[in-house]
């Protein structure tokens, strides 16, 4: 199986800010990355595929970055509405794996 | 818009089969660029991915669940299902279903809302 690993694992931010979470595959996996959120009682939904294509209807304040091994998710201008729980998953191969989660918190 | 609905027992005891449902609405369940999957999530935990299966009827299991899982389609009703056998406390999540695309590179773009299984006597 793939791991993945995103750092960090929590973080707790303001109204406006710019955060950036990282995720980590254990092998190369090209850009056979994906990013979701998830908020409390509900399905994940998913934000951006392939590292870096933003999902329809995503707001543009979110982006992907990365391939091989490292990659990056972005929230420039942090909203009321994006505190959640980030995930990164690979598609690279089966078992499908995810990250263990980027907690989002109000400061 | 395509819809994803999971149904099944919220409750089954240990060392019985999980049976979970899931119907799609809003688009066919048979296509070249769709596969239909199975994940799960323990309560404050993370997310497992546990197979999926396409309208042909094949499938791709996670090896940790392989010797328990069945997965099947039923195209004339829209739906595909789960069976996962010899259950235990640690089978206890909400599972969902959730389309993979070839066009987001085989992300899940549409997940049903999720449904609660306790494994317990």
């Amino acid at each position: 199986d793939i791991q993945m690993t995103q750092s960090p694992s929590s973080l707790s931010a303001s109204v406006g800010d710019r955060v950036t979470i990282t995720c980590r595959a254990g092998q190369a996996i090209d850009t056979y990355l994906n990013w979701y959120q998830q908020k409390p009682g509900e399905a994940p939904n998913l934000l951006i595929y392939a590292a870096s294509s933003l999902q329809s209807e995503v707001p543009s304040r979110f982006s992907g970055s990365g391939s091989g091994t490292d990659f990056t998710l972005t929230i420039t201008s942090l909203q009321p509405e994006d505190f959640a729980t980030y995930y990164c998953q690979q598609t690279y191969t089966t078992p499908r794996t995810f990250g263990q989660g980027t907690r989002v918190e109000i400061k | 818009q395509v819809q994803l609905q999971e149904s099944g027992p919220g409750l089954v005891k240990p060392s019985q089969t999980l049976s979970l449902t899931c119907t799609v609405s809003g688009d066919s369940i048979i296509s070249f660029f769709y596969s239909w999957n199975w994940l799960r999530q323990p309560a404050g935990k993370g997310l497992e991915w546990i197979g999926r299966v396409y309208s042909s009827g094949s499938t791709n299991y996670n090896p940790s669940l392989k010797s328990r899982l069945t997965m099947s389609v039923d195209t004339s009703k829209n739906q595909f299902s789960l069976r996962l056998s010899s259950v235990t406390a640690a089978d206890t999540a909400v599972y969902y279903c959730a389309r993979d695309s070839e066009r987001v590179a085989r992300a899940m773009d549409v997940w049903g809302q999720g449904t609660t299984v306790t494994v317990s006597s």
